[in-house]
């Protein structure tokens, strides 16, 4: 199974900062097919990105993902008080897709 | 607009068998490439994808579980069943019913079902 490591653990930022999430897959993911994913609170995931790229229908414009092979990122440009939550990266290139173990965005 | 519910008993006993529902709408089965999942949180570890079903009846499993679990479909009332036997206290957990379109990434969640094994 790929398995993926997400950095930081944990990210302290302000709103309005620009925040910077990695995700690095034990082995080259095909196609870069690689996904994030935003749970705030008492919810379930939600997905954010797809294809590495590709921001889901409804998703704002200030989430983007880039990346590929071993190496993503999920980059948030502005953040609102909304956007503080945990973060997850999913790899669906290989079976069993996998997640990474999260990112907790947080108030500073 | 896609809404998928998940239903099913809170509290589990080891070695017994779980079953859960996932009740949906906005979709259908016979829609080509429509696929229901299930996806398990457990305290400390990552989400974990457990099994997943297709519009023609395909079905998917995590190979490290592949001979505890089963999923169905009943297509005319657009429910999905997971079925996992021989439970123990390691797989406690919220379990999410989840959509997927394409490949393997999920677009829309339940809102996910505690389910605790304990004696």
């Amino acid at each position: 199974e790929v398995v993926l490591t997400q950095s930081p653990g944990t990210l302290s930022l302000s709103p309005g900062e620009r925040a910077i999430l990695s995700c690095r897959a034990s082995q080259s993911v095909t196609n870069s097919y690689l996904a994030w994913y935003q749970q705030r609170p008492g919810q379930a995931p939600r997905l954010l990105i797809h294809g590495s790229s590709y921001r889901a229908p409804g998703i704002p414009d200030r989430f983007s993902g880039g990346g590929s092979g071993t190496d993503f990122t999920l980059t948030i440009s502005r953040l609102e008080p909304e956007d503080f939550a945990v973060y997850y990266c999913q790899q669906y290139g290989w079976s069993p897709c996998s997640f990474g173990q999260g990112t907790k965005l947080e108030i500073k | 607009q896609i809404t998928l519910k998940e239903s099913g008993p809170t509290l589990v006993k080891p070695t017994q068998t779980l079953t859960l529902t996932c009740s949906f709408s906005g979709f259908s089965f016979n829609t080509t490439g429509v696929g229901v999942g299930w996806i398990r949180q457990s305290p400390g570890k990552a989400l974990e994808w457990l099994a997943l079903i297709y519009w023609d009846d395909d079905k998917r499993y995590r190979p490290s579980l592949k001979n505890r679990v089963t999923i169905t479909k009943d297509t005319s009332r657009n429910q999905v069943v997971f079925t996992m036997t021989n439970v123990d206290p390691v797989d406690t957990g919220t379990y999410y019913c989840v959509h997927r379109l394409h490949l393997y990434f999920f677009d829309s969640w339940g809102q996910g079902t505690q389910v605790t094994v304990s004696a």
